[in-house]
């Protein structure tokens, strides 16, 4: 597609379920960001897949959060058992490869709400 | 610990007026630097962003940023903002050794008509 897409853009969940975020990206690149928006806290990496290479899930908070990216192409993340805390709005972003930084393109993001 | 900072978090400026957004880095060695904005309820843009070169780096809709190493600063500039500047900007700090934007945590401007 012409951009990257995310879904559902606004997802209201009830504290203890779980929910996965869906990322679609732009067609042939290789590299796939996720980031994690919060009042005040800028955007926090979560995790990075570049190719067929392990990803780097240095940034996820917890164990609850887990991402997975099939066939190269859309990636899903999934956070087990939600807290309140984990409100927030998940971005995910693309690029032609890991070291060109200059290509990112973001998503519109999807608004967790945990109630 | 390794950070971007971003030390004003909320800036209030009336139309024509200067504007300056502070940014500091802490990482050391070969970085590249980038200021993103989100104008309210978009997605996130590149302004304007540093590889290597002028350090004075010119971006889109009259922005533009210094990098001055010395300081391990990037702060971004505008001579005269408009009330359609009004958005949240981003600095951010990629470092090829993690292959990732380490972003800062923003600076919410609203531009008063």
């Amino acid at each position: 597609g012409a951009g990257v897409s995310q879904s559902p853009s606004n997802k209201v969940t009830e504290k203890g379920k779980d929910v996965e975020l869906r990322c679609d990206p732009i067609s042939g690149h290789t590299a796939l960001y996720w980031y994690r928006q919060s009042l005040g806290q800028g955007l926090e990496f979560l995790i990075y897949f570049q190719g067929n290479s392990a990803p780097d899930k240095s940034g996820l908070p917890s164990d609850r959060f887990s991402a997975e990216r099939t066939g190269g192409s859309v990636s899903t993340l999934t956070i087990q058992r939600t807290q309140q805390e984990d409100s927030a709005v998940y971005l995910c972003a693309s690029s032609l490869g890991g070291g060109q930084p200059y290509g990112y393109t973001f998503g519109s993001g999807t608004r967790l709400t945990v109630v | 610990a390794q950070s971007v900072s971003q030390h004003n978090h909320h800036v209030i400026l009336s139309e024509a007026a200067s504007l300056e957004l502070g940014c500091n880095y802490s990482y050391g060695g070969t970085v590249n630097l980038f200021w993103y904005v989100q104008y309210p309820g978009q997605h996130l843009q590149l302004l304007l962003k540093y590889f290597s070169g002028d350090p004075l780096v010119k971006g889109i809709k009259g922005f533009e940023a210094e990098f001055i190493k010395s300081k391990f600063s990037f702060n971004l500039r505008k001579p005269s903002v408009q009330w359609s500047d009004t958005a949240e900007y981003f600095c951010a700090v990629f470092r090829g050794a993690t292959n990732k934007l380490i972003f800062g945590t923003g600076t919410l401007l609203a531009v008063q008509p």
